[in-house]
C-alpha cells in the first residue's frame, strides 16, 4: 500500500511565523500535491509538483510556497502565517499517468493564533 | 470548468441497510471517477473508482455505477456496518488530468446507527 506520511498531526503557530509542513511518500510517485480542507469549502489545491524541483500553482497558492528537493518529499511553506491559514492541510501523491488516483496522508491540522 | 454536485449532504441508515450517495458532473469529457472515504481525524482514502468505459464496478459490499448520458455516478454500500460511518467524497477527472484537475464533491456524512 502507498503510504503518505505527514510529519505533524497538529501544529499551533503564531501569526507571522514561518511554518513548514512536511510530507513523504514511499511509493516512488512522480506527482505530489498539497490541499487544504475547510468546512463548506471542500478540498482546494494549493500547489502540486510533477517532478523534483518542479512546482505548479493550484487554485489557492497565495501565501504559500513549496519545495521538492527529493522525489519522495514535498514541503509546504507558509512564509508568514496568518489566522486565515488555520485549516486542515492534506498532502497527496499519485503516479505520473493520466487519471491516476490520489493517495492522501492523514493531514496536519494547523492553528494560527 | 467541471462542477461536481453530491447528494445527500448527510445520510443516516440503520446497520444492515443499504446506503446510496449520488454525484452529478457537468463536463461530459470527464472520464475517471474515484470515491474517497474520510474517517474522523484521517485523510481521505480511496475506496473504489470507475472509468468511463465501464458502467458498474463492485468490490465486496461497495459498488459504483456510472451513467454517462445523464452525467451522474453513484456509490452503493450494502449491509452497512458502524465502521462505514465517515464522510464520503466523489470526484471527477477531466481529460488530460495528471492529478491537478480533480474536482471533488462537497462530501456526504454517513452515519450507520447500531
Amino acid at each position: 500500500d502507498v503510504k503518505v506520511t505527514q510529519s505533524s498531526r497538529y501544529l499551533v503557530k503564531r501569526t507571522g511565523e514561518k511554518v513548514f509542513l512536511e510530507c513523504v511518500q514511499d511509493m516512488d510517485h512522480e506527482n505530489m500535491f498539497w490541499y487544504r480542507q475547510d468546512p463548506g469549502l471542500g478540498l482546494r489545491l494549493i500547489y502540486f509538483s510533477y517532478d523534483v524541483k518542479m512546482k505548479e500553482k493550484g487554485d489557492i497558492p497565495e501565501g504559500y510556497s513549496v519545495s521538492r528537493e527529493k522525489k519522495e518529499r514535498f514541503s509546504l511553506i507558509l512564509e508568514s502565517a496568518s489566522t486565515n491559514q488555520t485549516s486542515m492541510y492534506l498532502c497527496a501523491s499519485s503516479l505520473g499517468q493520466k487519471n491516476s488516483p490520489l493517495h492522501f496522508g492523514n493531514g496536519t491540522r494547523l492553528t494560527v493564533t | 470548468g467541471e462542477n461536481v454536485e453530491q447528494h445527500p449532504s448527510t445520510l443516516s441508515v440503520q446497520e444492515g441497510d443499504s446506503a446510496v450517495i449520488k454525484c452529478t458532473y457537468s463536463d461530459s469529457a470527464s472520464n475517471y471517477f474515484p470515491w474517497y472515504k474520510q474517517e474522523l481525524g484521517k485523510g481521505p482514502q480511496l475506496i473504489i473508482d470507475i472509468r468511463s468505459n465501464v458502467g458498474e464496478k463492485k468490490d465486496q459490499r461497495i459498488a459504483v455505477t456510472l451513467n454517462k448520458t445523464a452525467k451522474h455516478f453513484s456509490l452503493h454500500i450494502t449491509e452497512t456496518q458502524p465502521e462505514d460511518s465517515a464522510v464520503y467524497f466523489c470526484a471527477a477527472s477531466p481529460l488530460d488530468n495528471y492529478g491537478q484537475n480533480f474536482v471533488f464533491g462537497p462530501g456526504t456524512r454517513l452515519s450507520v446507527l447500531p
